[in-house]
């Protein structure tokens, strides 16, 4: 597609549900990133895909957060049992993963509310 | 580990203006990437100027540029002939040469109005 593509674009769920955020990246970008961003503050990263491995997954901050990655495609963010600090906007980037300083492509993140 | 230090919450300038925003990092690193993103309301984040520490020229990017100071580990943005659509967050952001991609770490973000 033209960009980096989010959904659902906002998510609203109760305390203790599990959720599923994805995302589309860029054709033909082999790096994919997830950052949270609660209000006020920075982004977070959370974790790194080259392909479909994650060779970073540091930032993921519990077992309750998983993701996966579809070959070189989706992406998806799993937070299970979900908690009311977990409330914040998710994003999601995609570069071509050759260098380091190359610019990331960003979609238009998932606000996630916990009720 | 790395901090990126953001110290103006909110700036405001008057359309047609000029206006600076700082960051300031901290880091043991000898090479990195610095970079500046600015986030209007739309959430997506995009990308405005970036720098390598090994450059002592400061980038620039039409009405946007830089000021690097590699020893005082500073780097703000001076925004030029500001447009109503330069509006939005911006964020600095700092990249390791060492460890994982993934990991560009963030300042908190400087809110910039422009007057009309």
């Amino acid at each position: 597609g033209a960009g980096v593509s989010q959904s659902p674009s906002n998510k609203v769920t109760e305390k203790g549900k599990d959720v599923e955020l994805r995302c589309d990246p860029i054709s033909g970008h082999t790096a994919l990133y997830w950052y949270r961003q609660r209000l006020g503050q920075g982004l977070e990263f959370l974790i790194y895909f080259q392909g479909n491995s994650a060779p970073d997954k540091s930032g993921l901050p519990s077992d309750r957060f998983s993701a996966e990655r579809t070959g070189e495609s989706v992406s998806t963010l799993t937070i299970q049992r979900t908690q009311q600090e977990d409330s914040a906007v998710y994003l999601c980037a995609s570069s071509f993963g050759r260098q380091l300083n190359e610019k990331l492509f960003f979609g238009s993140g998932t606000q996630l509310s916990v009720l | 580990a790395q901090t990126v230090t953001q110290s103006q919450p909110e700036m405001s300038v008057q359309e047609a203006e000029t206006v600076t925003l700082s960051c300031t990092y901290d880091t043991s690193e000898s090479d990195y990437y610095l970079f500046w993103y600015k986030q209007p309301p739309s959430r997506q984040m995009i990308l405005v100027i970036r720098q390598e520490a090994y450059k002592q020229q400061n980038a620039t990017e039409n009405r946007f540029s830089v000021n690097f100071q590699k020893a005082a580990k500073s780097f703000s943005l001076k925004i030029s002939d500001s447009q109503l659509g330069d509006a939005a967050m911006y964020f600095c952001a700092y990249r390791s040469r060492e460890g994982s991609q993934g990991n560009l770490i963030f300042g908190k973000g400087t809110k910039l109005s422009v007057k009309p």
